[in-house]
């Protein structure tokens, strides 16, 4: 079973701060997406990653995949309460049957 | 733009009730997916469809039905409720196969009493 750590589970932080959430694996996977889900809504995509190595901004967002393609981390600058919500990580599987397999999720906070 | 669009919203079913979650897509998407979600446990795919007539079991598909008549609609059918199956219900589409971004509904919360 191909199984996606995210860490932390949860974060509580003030507006202004910095955080990085981290998406790991002992698998290689051909892609990796960042999904955001909020409160009563389905996940909406972020990004997708594929090379290793690969980084990539949206705004405050910063997406890297391992080199190994076998992680991923997502950094958020100077959050704002609008950066609330879940995060999740999905990993394409390698081979002839293709998954996308989830992780389980970070739940961040951001203060006011 | 509509996109997925699945109702209920919200449902409580008594063990043993049936019920049919609806979801329909208007981007002409081929690929079709039902996804349940639980506490602390990620998304678990149930069944999926790549296109009208072909659907195919997910990594959880026990205790549900589903059918694609139609490229727009891919209705989840629940034949006995049980109380494991109280979660909350995704629908998710996309264009070109799991490899593709997935587009999801805002899901249907589900308790089984």
């Amino acid at each position: 079973t191909q199984l996606l750590e995210q860490s932390p589970q949860f974060l509580s932080i003030q507006e202004g701060e910095n955080l990085t959430v981290y998406c790991n694996s002992s698998s290689v996977f051909s892609s990796l997406q960042w999904y955001r889900q909020e409160p009563g809504e389905g996940p909406v995509l972020l990004v997708t990653v594929v090379t290793g190595g690969e980084v990539k901004k949206l705004k405050r967002l910063t997406f890297q995949f391992g080199d190994a393609r076998k992680d991923s981390s997502l950094h958020i600058t100077a959050a704002q309460p609008g950066d609330t919500g879940l995060y999740l990580c999905a990993g394409l599987t390698q081979g002839g049957s293709e998954k996308l397999v989830f992780g389980k999720g970070t739940k961040l906070t951001v203060n006011p | 733009n509509a996109g997925v669009t699945q109702t209920p919203k919200f449902r409580i079913l008594k063990i043993g009730q049936s019920m049919t979650l609806q979801c329909t897509q208007d981007m002409n998407h081929n690929y079709m997916y039902w996804y349940r979600q639980d506490p602390g446990m990620g998304l678990k795919l149930i069944y999926y469809s790549v296109g009208a007539g072909i659907t195919d079991k997910g990594e959880v598909p026990n205790g549900y039905n589903v059918s694609r008549s139609t490229t727009e609609d891919f209705p989840l059918r629940l034949e006995l409720a049980a109380p494991s199956q109280t979660s909350v219900y995704f629908c998710a589409s996309n264009r070109q196969g799991i490899s593709s971004p997935l587009h999801f509904g805002n899901g249907t919360r589900l308790t089984v009493t």
